[in-house]
């Protein structure tokens, strides 16, 4: 059975803060890790797609780390800012499984 | 360009009823996938449709089964419903079946059985 998990569940930021979360995967058969923002009532919205091992993603204040060695992808956003209140999911697609298998998110909240 | 589209936003149904839920993919995707998101639980996948044809089932019974039109929208249907059935279904839409494409998603179908 393949396993994604992630921490923390939730999470509380003051605006401004940097922050990070952790998603972790088996290391075999490794093809790529999908990260996704969901936001209350609207639907989930691709950040990145990684399918090297070392890969560094960027998109504005938000970053994204892979090691498939180990088994493990870090998200960072830099200066949390409100509107990065959202639910923050990984998935991760193996060789032979043919489907995407998401964590149980992080649940990030920026206090103003 | 329009987004992923499901219909109904959403469904209210009885126990041994069946459902049938819709979607439209962004236009020039090939690629329709299905999730179940029940209540405390993460994202679930359901069904994998590319080019018409079913590529991959997630650990669902028979009940749950679905068609690729050539248009490449999608339906879900479900049979025999069941209270645990209740749940928001999410629709996805990939550029391709590759797994380096990201999946784009639609708004979702809340689903009720009572």
């Amino acid at each position: 059975i393949l396993n994604v998990e992630q921490s923390p569940q939730s999470l509380h930021v003051q605006e401004g803060d940097s922050t990070n979360f952790t998603c972790s995967f088996p290391s075999s058969n490794f093809y790529a890790l999908h990260w996704y923002r969901w936001e209350t009532a609207k639907s989930p919205e691709a950040l990145f797609v990684m399918t090297l091992n070392g890969d560094e993603k960027k998109k504005g204040r938000i970053s994204a780390t892979l090691n498939t060695k180990e088994g493990y992808s870090y998200l960072y956003i830099k200066g949390s800012q409100p509107e990065d209140s959202a639910t923050y999911l990984c998935a991760f697609w193996s060789q032979g499984a043919q489907k995407l298998v998401f964590g149980q998110g992080t649940r990030l909240t920026i206090n103003p | 360009e329009a987004g992923v589209t499901q219909s109904p936003t959403h469904l209210i149904k009885t126990r041994g009823q069946q459902a049938t839920l819709r979607c439209s993919p962004i236009s020039g995707h090939t690629s329709v996938y299905w999730y179940q998101q029940a209540l405390g639980l993460g994202l679930q996948f359901l069904l994998w449709y590319d080019e018409g044809e079913e590529r991959n089932r997630g650990n669902f019974p028979p009940r749950f089964s679905g068609r690729q039109f050539p248009n490449y929208s999608s339906e879900l249907n479900v049979n025999a419903l069941e209270l645990e059935d209740s749940a928001l279904y999410l629709c996805a839409s990939s550029l391709t079946p590759w797994s380096s494409y990201e999946q784009y998603f639609g708004p979702g179908t809340r689903l009720t059985v009572t």
